[in-house]
């Protein structure tokens, strides 16, 4: 099992242009999240989706969006990026879904390092 | 609302010395725990987990943790520590009925040979 695999690892953006992170998980999980890792701040959830077709915002929304294409796939975008967005992205998976236990643990991507100047 | 303190930055040990990394939470009922640890360019690495029970959790790489619901405390603990346990460690918290897992600032641990 490849487990949480992300891409592209690194990417470097201009003001205003879009992009979208691929996520991909071959552990049938049912929810699956995207972080962001700030210096300092430790991980900060942006969106979730707790099962295939529903997707909710986490801590700091704004400037994404999301789609869960299916069960395996989770995909962030951004629109327009901003300096401010630039970071560590980590998606991750667990196998808990709308009605499972928190008790779950989540699994990590490698991460996309992304810079937006 | 949930919170996680880590207090120490970085934690630098000698090989073959205890090492501890502390972790204190904030929540609004009973608190699932977890550690993580994160290698350079790497994901984050789930270590172990305190769900109930017996308050001295064992996980992964000999490391291990002891919650202390007093004291809101959850600190990880491994009784010799190796220069391959250099790492950025997290602490995180969850409560039942949400989603969430709020995750401490992280702690950078050096270990000298």
């Amino acid at each position: 099992n490849a487990g949480v695999t992300q891409t592209p690892k690194f990417q470097v953006l201009k003001t205003g242009q879009s992009m979208t992170l691929q996520c991909a998980q071959d552990m049938n999980h049912n929810s699956m999240y995207w972080y962001r890792q700030d210096p300092g701040m430790g991980l900060r959830l942006i969106y979730y989706s707790a099962s295939e077709g529903t997707t909710d915002k986490g801590e700091v929304p704004n400037g994404y969006n999301v789609s869960r294409l299916n069960k395996r796939e989770f995909s962030l975008r951004l629109e327009s990026a901003a300096p401010s967005q630039t970071s560590v992205y980590f998606c991750a998976s667990s196998e808990a879904g709308l009605f499972g236990a928190p008790t779950d643990t989540q699994y990590f991507g490698p991460g996309t390092r992304l810079t937006v100047l | 609302a949930q919170s996680v303190a880590q207090p120490e930055d970085q934690v630098n040990v000698a090989e073959g010395n205890p090492l501890t990394v502390k972790c204190t939470y904030s929540v609004s009922g009973n608190p699932y725990l977890f550690w993580y640890v994160q290698y350079p360019n790497r994901g984050l690495q789930f270590l172990l987990k305190y769900i109930t029970g017996d308050n001295l959790v064992k996980g992964s790489y000999g490391f291990e943790a002891e919650f202390n619901k007093s004291q809101t405390s959850f600190h990880l603990k491994k009784p010799s520590a190796l220069v391959s346990d250099s790492a950025l460690y997290f602490c995180a918290v969850r409560v039942p009925g949400d989603y969430k897992l709020s995750f401490g600032a992280g702690t950078t641990v050096t270990v000298r040979a």
